[in-house]
């Protein structure tokens, strides 16, 4: 049992690039979501999803883009990087109210 | 008016005392809550669940007041190790989360 595991660990792009930040959750969890975390701040929701082709925006949804073909995968897509998405990014799942799991974070940079 | 908010801190006390700080929520309707503790911006982990009858492991102690909207975590015999942020949150089949909570116990 993995939990949630989050890829990559670390990433640098250069203004413009695309990329796209991998979650997988093996717990069946309906509910997933992403956050980014800038220094000195909370974590702040970006997209989140209720289940298998269902996602929303969250706080700061601009720039990205999610989908959830499957209830395991949750990929978060930068378009176009720009150096204010410098941050860390946390991908969560959860089922029902339970308690959330969280990945081991993405820290990336964007030059 | 934000659905989850902290004390920020940052609470700085000696090892071997006792801090406590509270986190109010918006939705009277909440069911679900958890203190995760986070350091150094790593993934958060969840420290407990708050239960609505109070509920304690070890040193911690997590209260529930319904009346109020609010929750609290209590630690006591502060260790260095014990230095981190505390983040509040909330589970309404959506996550809602506090900024957090700075705690720095020193020597």
């Amino acid at each position: 049992n993995a939990g949630v595991t989050q890829t990559p660990k670390f990433q640098v792009l250069k203004t413009g690039q695309s990329m796209t930040l991998q979650c997988a959750q093996d717990m069946n969890h309906e509910y997933m979501s992403w956050y980014r975390q800038d220094p000195g701040m909370g974590l702040r929701l970006i997209h989140y999803s209720v289940g298998a082709g269902i996602t929303d925006q969250g706080e700061v949804p601009n720039g990205y883009n999610v989908s959830r073909s499957t209830t395991e995968d949750f990929p978060l897509r930068l378009l176009s990087a720009a150096p204010s998405q410098t941050s860390v990014y946390f991908c969560a799942s959860s089922f029902g109210q339970d308690e959330a799991f969280f990945g081991q974070g993405t820290r990336l940079t964007v030059v | 008016r934000k659905e989850v908010e902290q004390d920020p801190g940052p609470f700085n006390v000696p090892e071997g005392a006792t801090v406590a700080f509270n986190c109010t929520y918006s939705n009277s309707a909440s069911q679900s809550f958890f203190w995760y503790r986070q350091d150094c911006r790593k993934e958060p982990k969840l420290l407990m669940s708050v239960y609505s009858s109070g509920n304690e492991d070890g040193r911690f102690t997590a209260q529930l007041n319904r009346a109020s909207q609010y929750i609290s975590l209590l630690i006591r015999d502060s260790k260095l190790s014990d230095s981190a942020t505390y983040l509040c949150v909330v589970n309404d089949y959506k996550l809602s989360f506090g900024a957090g909570t700075t705690v720095t116990v020193r020597a």
